[in-house]
Order: C-alpha cells, then sequence, then structure tokens
C-alpha cells in the first residue's frame, strides 16, 4: 500500500526553539493532513492543505504542501512545553480510490525541555 | 471541526468476552466512519470503513466476523470486538470524514478506546 515517509522519528529541543519536520512520499498525494496526538488520546488536525504549494499557518504552526505534491512540511515556531506529543502527516493518496481514506505517516515524537 | 466521542475510553476484560466500542459524531450526520487501531510507539492503522446503512469494508487482513461493525444511525457506529484475545489489547480509535464548505473531506478522530484483555 501507500507509504508515507516521516522525519525525523523524534525530537527533543530546548524551549523556545523552532521544529521542522516533513513527509515524503512516492506517490501524489491530493491532501496533506497533519494531526497531533497526545498520550493516551485520539489525533487533533492541526492544518489540512488542499493544493500543491498551498502554505497554511495556525498559530506558531506553518505546514506546505509540496509544489511535486509528494511532500509536505511543518514548522513549530518558539516551541513551548505543550508542544510535547507525536505529529502525524497524512493523507488520501490520489488515484487510490475513495479519497476518504487516510495513510499516515509513523509519527514524530517531540519532547520539550522547559 | 467536528465533535466525536467514544464510549468507555478504556476496558479491561477476559479472554474469550466480547466488547463493543461506540463511536458517535456530536454535532454532524457522519454518512462514514473510520475505524483505526494503534499499538504502542504506533502510527494509526485503518480496520474498516464504516458506511451508514450498508455493510463496513474491511482493509486487508482484518476478520470482519471478529471485528464486527455496525452502522445504524448517521451518528453512532458501534467496533464489536469477539471473542477478545490478549493480542487483541490495542488503543482503538474511530474517526469521521467531513466536508466543508465544498472542501476536500477531511477526518476527525475521537478521543480513543483503550482495551486490554486479559
Amino acid at each position: 500500500g501507500q507509504q508515507l515517509n516521516q522525519s525525523p522519528q523524534s525530537m527533543f529541543i530546548q524551549e523556545g526553539e523552532d521544529v521542522s519536520m516533513n513527509c515524503t512520499s512516492s506517490s501524489i498525494f491530493n491532501t496533506w493532513l497533519w494531526y497531533k496526538q497526545e498520550p493516551g488520546e485520539g489525533p487533533v488536525l492541526l492544518i489540512a492543505l488542499y493544493k500543491a504549494g498551498e502554505l497554511t499557518s495556525n498559530g506558531r504552526l506553518t505546514a506546505q504542501f509540496g509544489i511535486t505534491r509528494k511532500d509536505s512540511f511543518l514548522n513549530i515556531s518558539a516551541s513551548i512545553p505543550s508542544d510535547v506529543g507525536i505529529y502525524f502527516c497524512a493523507g488520501p493518496p490520489a488515484g487510490g480510490g475513495s479519497n476518504y481514506k487516510l495513510t499516515f505517516g509513523k509519527g514524530t515524537l517531540l519532547t520539550v525541555n522547559p | 471541526g467536528a465533535v466525536v466521542s467514544q464510549h468507555p475510553s478504556w476496558v479491561i476484560c477476559k479472554s474469550g468476552t466480547s466488547v463493543k466500542i461506540e463511536c458517535r459524531s456530536l454535532d454532524f450526520q457522519a454518512t462514514t466512519m473510520f475505524w483505526y487501531r494503534q499499538f504502542p510507539k504506533q502510527s494509526l492503522m485503518l480496520m474498516a470503513t464504516s458506511n451508514e446503512g450498508s455493510k463496513a469494508t474491511y482493509e486487508q487482513g482484518v476478520e470482519k466476523d471478529k471485528f464486527l461493525i455496525n452502522h445504524a444511525s448517521l451518528t453512532l457506529s458501534t467496533l464489536t470486538v469477539t471473542s477478545a484475545h490478549p493480542e487483541d489489547s490495542s488503543f482503538y480509535i474511530c474517526s469521521t470524514a467531513k466536508t466543508s464548505g465544498g472542501a476536500p473531506e477531511t477526518q476527525y478522530f475521537g478521543p480513543g478506546t483503550r482495551l486490554l484483555v486479559l
């Protein structure tokens, strides 16, 4: 099936630092979604990207849909302790049947040291 | 966004028993819901797509007779783990697909149900 390569797998940073993570795929995606999951909770949607080249911000978070439609990145500026969690990229691959079905990356575990 | 609830939030059961997990869409009618399973330190794996009024569509390798899905209304889908065994212990998460203002659909997740089978 379709796979998303998400990197890095984990990050340990100091409070106040900026963070960048990305997802790549060998296949084209129609939509890129970024979720955050905290321990024992379901994923929460952070940013949704629908067009190639689209750059969208949500507070301190910024994400971009790559021009090739095969990659996306998420940046977090001025990290704070509550940014801790696992960040997942996800999307419905183009031509993969139902647009509803999502493929998930393996996640980036973010730890912020106060 | 969309509000999705799950019940129970966690359950412990004996091996061989069946467990029912409910997923509710609280603020819109969801014709399509999804059930995922997540093992520790792993990503979400889609188990099945639940369609209101029709049979669920299961992903390859997921036993439909073991994981019974019922989507009898536009706000409720249930997942029943039949004859549960310890290897079924996992975090089960549902989601709803929602289209807003003509934008492509996206998925909103419930808080998850932690299942522990002893």
